[in-house]
């Protein structure tokens, strides 16, 4: 089983400031085959991208995705209010299809 | 509009079985696998399974193998998880999910969740 370790696991920052989010997997991944998620409180995970970089659907342009074998990035370029959240790692390349621990945004 | 809903919460006592539904609309049902995932309260996503609707073909992640099972009626558009002797450490928040084909397999859409609460 691939296991993804999500770092750090909370982000203090604010509104407008970078984040960068890693997301590193004990074997190699397929760059095909790793994702991103968004959940907020009291709501289902968002597919935010796919193939490690591609944004999903009404997905805007601060978000991108990076990365290749066995480390993988999700950097936030202005953190809006909105964006407050925690973020998943997804590989599915390889069974079982395994989630990063998540890693927390929070406002500073 | 693509729309996974799923079935209520529910508040089941040790031992006693428990089968949730999710039903997808919008879109063909048994031309996308769907995926169940827990998160337990608190804590991460696990990835439980997924089924292929088309021919109910399921696989399972070793974790929950046995522990649960997954199916589906393709005839009503349904997927769902079932338990037959629930415990403690079941309650969670289940979600179903489609897996994508343009997203290269990844879960494009998402059920609300179905809240499992087991307590004596």
């Amino acid at each position: 089983e691939i296991v993804l370790t999500q770092s750090p696991g909370t982000l203090s920052l604010s509104p407008g400031e970078r984040a960068t989010l890693s997301c590193r997997a004990s074997q190699s991944v397929s760059s095909y085959y790793l994702a991103w998620y968004q959940q907020k409180p009291g709501q289902a995970p968002r597919l935010l991208m796919y193939g490690a970089s591609t944004r999903a659907t009404g997905i805007p342009d601060r978000f991108s995705g990076s990365g290749s074998g066995t480390d993988f990035t999700l950097t936030i370029s202005r953190l809006e209010p909105e964006d407050f959240a925690v973020y998943y790692c997804q590989q599915y390349g390889s069974a079982p299809r395994t989630f990063g621990q998540g890693t927390k945004v929070e406002i500073k | 509009e693509v729309q996974l809903v799923q079935s209520g919460a529910e508040v089941k006592k040790p031992g006693e079985s428990l089968k949730i539904s999710c039903k997808g609309s919008g879109y063909s049902f048994t031309t996308y696998w769907i995926g169940w995932v827990r998160q337990m309260p608190g804590k991460g996503l696990e990835w439980m399974g997924i089924i292929n609707p088309g021919d109910s073909e399921a696989r399972y992640s070793p974790s929950f193998q046995g522990q649960v099972t997954i199916s589906a009626d393709r005839s009503i558009s349904t997927a769902y998880l079932q338990w037959s002797s629930l415990k403690a450490s079941d309650t969670a928040m289940y979600y179903c999910a489609r897996q994508g084909r343009i997203t290269a397999l990844a879960f494009d859409y998402w059920g609300q969740g179905t809240q499992v609460t087991v307590s004596s």
